[in-house]
């Protein structure tokens, strides 16, 4: 089946700094990843949709200076947490679609982000 | 506008028992629906969807959704219940006109006493 990995699985930082996470499609071509924000006991609640060679799409109220997302290849998703704040700290789960499964998503493990 | 609505935020079940997580849902167009379970600190995975055809859907782990259209609905469940079975579980609808986007219901959570 199709592998979505995510890296770090879990990220501690100090307040000001700025954190990098990855997501990547092993096995097949991800023409869209998107990236997802979860908090404790509660749903999952999309931030951007990223598409290959292009400028992301973020949601209503997803500040785009805040959480940076480049989508450099096919297999390669990233997202940058810039000047990270406690606020910040949340479960982050990407997840990506291929063209041959249209209709469904392939989920990363999470990233785990704790800022002090 | 389309959304989806998991009944009960939490439910608790014996193991053993039959195991039944609500889901109804509102689109305007034909939906594609989803049931995912997430275990703790842990991704997404999926345990069945609904595109087209057959309306009883059978899943991972001896799961099981029926469509029913006329209902709106599309209920989870599973004959017996197992202690792994324990779990955060979301029902989710593809957006017809929003390139792929998913959206999630609630969540339910699911606890399975000895």
């Amino acid at each position: 089946g199709a592998v979505v990995s995510q890296h770090p699985s879990w990220v501690i930082c100090k307040s000001g700094t700025s954190v990098k996470i990855e997501c990547r499609s092993l096995d097949f071509q991800a023409t869209t990843m998107f990236w997802y924000r979860q908090f404790p006991k509660q749903s999952l609640m999309l931030m951007a949709t990223s598409n290959e060679g292009s400028k992301a799409t973020y949601e209503q109220g997803v500040e785009k200076d805040k959480f940076l997302i480049n989508h450099a290849s096919l297999t390669l998703s990233t997202l940058t947490v810039t000047s990270a704040h406690p606020e910040d700290s949340s479960f982050y789960i990407c997840s990506a679609i291929a063209d041959r499964s249209y209709n469904e998503q392939f989920f990363g493990p999470g990233t785990r982000l704790t800022v002090l | 506008a389309q959304s989806v609505t998991q009944l009960g935020s939490h439910v608790s079940v014996s193991e053993g028992a039959l195991v039944l997580l609500r889901c109804n849902y509102s689109s305007s167009v034909p939906p594609y629906l989803f049931w995912y379970v997430q275990y703790p600190n842990q991704g997404l995975q999926l345990l069945l969807k609904y595109t087209t055809g057959a309306t009883l859907v059978k899943g991972i782990n001896g799961f099981e959704a029926e469509f029913k259209k006329s209902e709106t609905s599309f209920h989870l469940t599973k004959p017996s219940a197992h202690m792994s079975d324990a779990a955060e579980y979301f029902c989710a609808l593809l957006s017809g006109n929003q390139g792929g986007k998913l959206i999630f219901g609630q969540g339910t959570e699911l606890s399975v006493k000895p």
